[in-house]
């Protein structure tokens, strides 16, 4: 079946730091893949998504490409900040993309110092 | 315009008891769809609603039930208890049939099992 991979955390970065989340998925067809993230206290809030092959997602600083020759959504950031703390969350939609239904990866938190 | 309202949002039970959690989607919606997420793991898909129906259902025992009101709110059901249920319970709301990303979390409810 669809799973999802991601690095386990935590990464501690200081600010202004390069940030690389690694995140692989198994599926059939072609899924869509989305990045969460998870304040503390709050709900998941998607961060950046991708439908198709190639595709690049991108907000707030964050983008992933979507590499479907190696199964990949890593998560990447030039220059973290204290207020990028959280966890984020690596996820897949089936092939039909509006099923509702979210598979994700166990989350990988994120530590930013100053 | 109020987001996914969920309730409550702490509570503690025993073993072998029963415990209904709600959720109240952002406004316009008519699906939702409950997900477990358990210390440190990534939410797991537990079934969806709309027109109060269950239309997908992820990989959970029948002690997990649910309901859609006519005003779209939903009830989760979680029978006879387990240690392992302890978790928090995510309510995500979106319109049928949209594409997956289109769906909106509620801060969810922290379940602990004694």
């Amino acid at each position: 079946g669809n799973s999802v991979t991601q690095m386990e955390g935590p990464v501690t970065l200081s600010e202004e730091a390069f940030l690389t989340i690694n995140c692989t998925y198994t599926a059939t067809g072609y899924p869509s893949l989305f990045w969460y993230v998870q304040y503390p206290g709050e709900g998941l809030q998607l961060l950046l998504k991708a439908t198709k092959a190639d595709d690049k997602g991108s907000n707030k600083g964050f983008e992933a490409t979507y590499r479907k020759e190696t199964t990949s959504f890593h998560l990447e950031k030039g220059s973290v900040q204290v207020s990028d703390s959280a966890v984020y969350f690596c996820a897949l939609a089936g092939r039909s993309g509006n099923t509702g239904k979210l598979i994700f990866g166990q989350g990988t938190t994120l530590q930013v110092k100053p | 315009d109020a987001g996914v309202t969920q309730s409550p949002t702490h509570l503690i039970k025993t073993r072998g008891q029963q415990v209904t959690l709600r959720c109240s989607p952002k406004s316009g919606h008519d699906t939702v769809s409950w997900y477990q997420q358990a210390l440190g793991q990534g939410p797991q898909f537990i079934f969806q609603y709309y027109e109060e129906e269950e239309r997908q259902r992820g990989n959970f025992p029948d002690r997990f039930s649910g309901h859609q009101f006519p005003n779209y709110s939903s009830e989760l059901n979680v029978n006879a208890l387990l240690l392992g249920d302890s978790a928090l319970y995510l309510c995500a709301s979106s319109l049928r049939n949209r594409p997956t990303y289109e769906q909106y979390f509620g801060p969810g409810t922290r379940l602990t099992v004694t």
